[in-house]
């Protein structure tokens, strides 16, 4: 069974633009959760998507969004992007919400200049 | 203070010996996760616990719901053990990581 998969891998953009990555979780994961990983900050919890509804949400600010489609395919996006937004974004799948043990994608690392 | 605290950040050893991770947490939480994170980014899963004790090859974790308080065991220890290992701590759907615990071990 294939991982989860994220795109694209790297990518560079510049202050004010706006981003969007791609997650695909393991085949039957319904539940998808986004992650931002900085030198500074460590780990942090963006926000998880079941069944296509938002379910939680970090403590973040209204500029990253995202969705999950029908398929459990999920996209992050970041708007009017920050010098602070370069970082390593993880998404995680799981069967559900909550309760199950999470699959780590490889990562998106965006760095902004 | 955060909510999740490891120790040490980080952690020198030679082949061969035992080595614990420790995790403290300040919250409520349904479940406790053991990470393993190589150079380059690759994030993996390496227990998933919600009481007790859990094994699985040289790597063992324990969790103590009254105490708060989890290790992470790595028996007779390898240079292909060396990586960051994350404590995680599950509250809902929600994840909150502790800072990591750079291991490296020397042959």
């Amino acid at each position: 069974k294939a991982g989860v998969t994220q795109t694209p891998r790297y990518l560079i953009k510049t202050r004010g633009q706006q981003v969007t990555l791609s997650c695909s979780p393991i085949s039957g994961h319904r539940s998808v959760s986004w992650y931002q990983q900085t030198p500074g900050q460590g780990l942090q919890f963006l926000f998880e998507y079941f069944s296509e509804t938002q379910r939680n949400k970090g403590n973040f600010p209204g500029r990253f969004s995202g969705r999950q489609f029908s398929n459990s395919r999920s996209e992050m996006n970041v708007s009017t992007l920050e010098l602070g937004d370069s970082a390593l974004y993880l998404c995680a799948s799981s069967w559900t919400s909550g309760r199950n043990e999470q699959f780590f994608g490889p990562g998106t690392r965006l760095t902004v200049l | 203070k955060n909510e999740v605290e490891q120790s040490p950040q980080n952690l020198t050893a030679q082949e061969g010996e035992f080595i614990t991770i420790n995790c403290s947490y300040s919250v409520g939480i349904s479940a406790l996760h053991w990470l393993q994170q190589h150079p380059g980014g690759g994030i993996v899963s390496l227990f998933m616990l919600s009481s007790g004790k859990k094994k699985h090859g040289r790597l063992i974790a324990t969790i103590n719901i009254q105490e708060k308080h989890s290790s992470l065991h790595i028996t007779a220890s390898h240079p292909r053990d060396s990586a960051v290992y994350i404590c995680a701590v599950r509250s809902g759907s929600r994840l909150t990581f502790g800072e990591g615990t750079q291991l490296t071990v020397n042959p």
